[in-house]
């Protein structure tokens, strides 16, 4: 039973540039969640998807917009990129009913130059 | 809004038994969960609870006062593989979002 994957592992662009990361989440899984976790702090809620609606936003600008497909699979898009939005890319799912149990994905490490 | 508090870091020996508090500030709270996150390495999934009390999931513990806007994690009989950061995370009522604390980094010496 496959967990949670995501691509790409490591990604570099430049301010200004537009990005997109993508998550399967757990087989039988119909919720995926999105987080920003910076070096040594805890993960920060950015987005929740389920049945392919945004369902609860964190604070987080506009230029975090994401989509969840019929499949469950996700993709976070993040236009307009700062040097401030360096960090690890975390992408959870669950089942809508236990959200509190969430399986994680690697990670996507993205750093902006 | 909302907050949660963690001690950033806890040192214990091997085969002790080590407490991590979580003190939170939210508003319409559900529940309480434990992450346990390796260095490099994605969270899982530790326990949760939404009554108080205590849930015993072996070697693991997790305890929660509602009253009190408290909880913690006991691990017992610990092991060198224990070292990582733990979360505490809070489920907010009528919201399918997780708070995450900023983590407590657990250092098992031999």
């Amino acid at each position: 039973d496959a967990g949670v994957t995501q691509s790409p592992t490591h990604l570099i662009k430049t301010r200004g540039q537009q990005v997109t990361l993508r998550c399967s989440p757990k087989s039988g899984h119909d919720t995926v969640s999105w987080y920003q976790q910076a070096l040594g702090q805890g993960p920060q809620f950015i987005f929740q998807y389920y049945e392919e609606e945004e369902r609860q936003r964190g604070n987080f600008p506009d230029r975090f917009s994401g989509h969840q497909f019929p499949n469950y699979s996700s993709e976070l898009n993040v236009n307009a990129l700062l040097l401030g939005d360096s960090a690890l890319y975390l992408c959870a799912s669950s089942l809508i009913d236990r959200t509190y149990e969430q399986y994680f994905g690697p990670g996507t490490r993205l750093t902006v130059t | 809004g909302q907050s949660l508090e963690q001690p950033s870091e806890v040192t214990a020996v091997e085969g002790a038994i080590v407490q991590i508090n979580c003190t939170y500030q939210t508003s319409g709270f559900y529940g309480l969960s434990w992450y346990q996150q390796h260095d490099g390495g994605a969270p899982t999934f530790l326990s949760y609870n939404a009554l108080d009390g205590l849930e015993e999931t072996g070697r693991f513990s997790s305890f929660l006062s509602r009253s009190d806007s408290y909880g913690y994690l006991l691990l017992q009989e610990l092991q060198m593989k224990d070292s990582a950061s733990y979360f505490c995370a809070v489920s907010m009522d009528s919201s399918y979002k997780l708070i995450f604390g900023s983590g407590t980094r657990l250092l098992v010496r031999p």
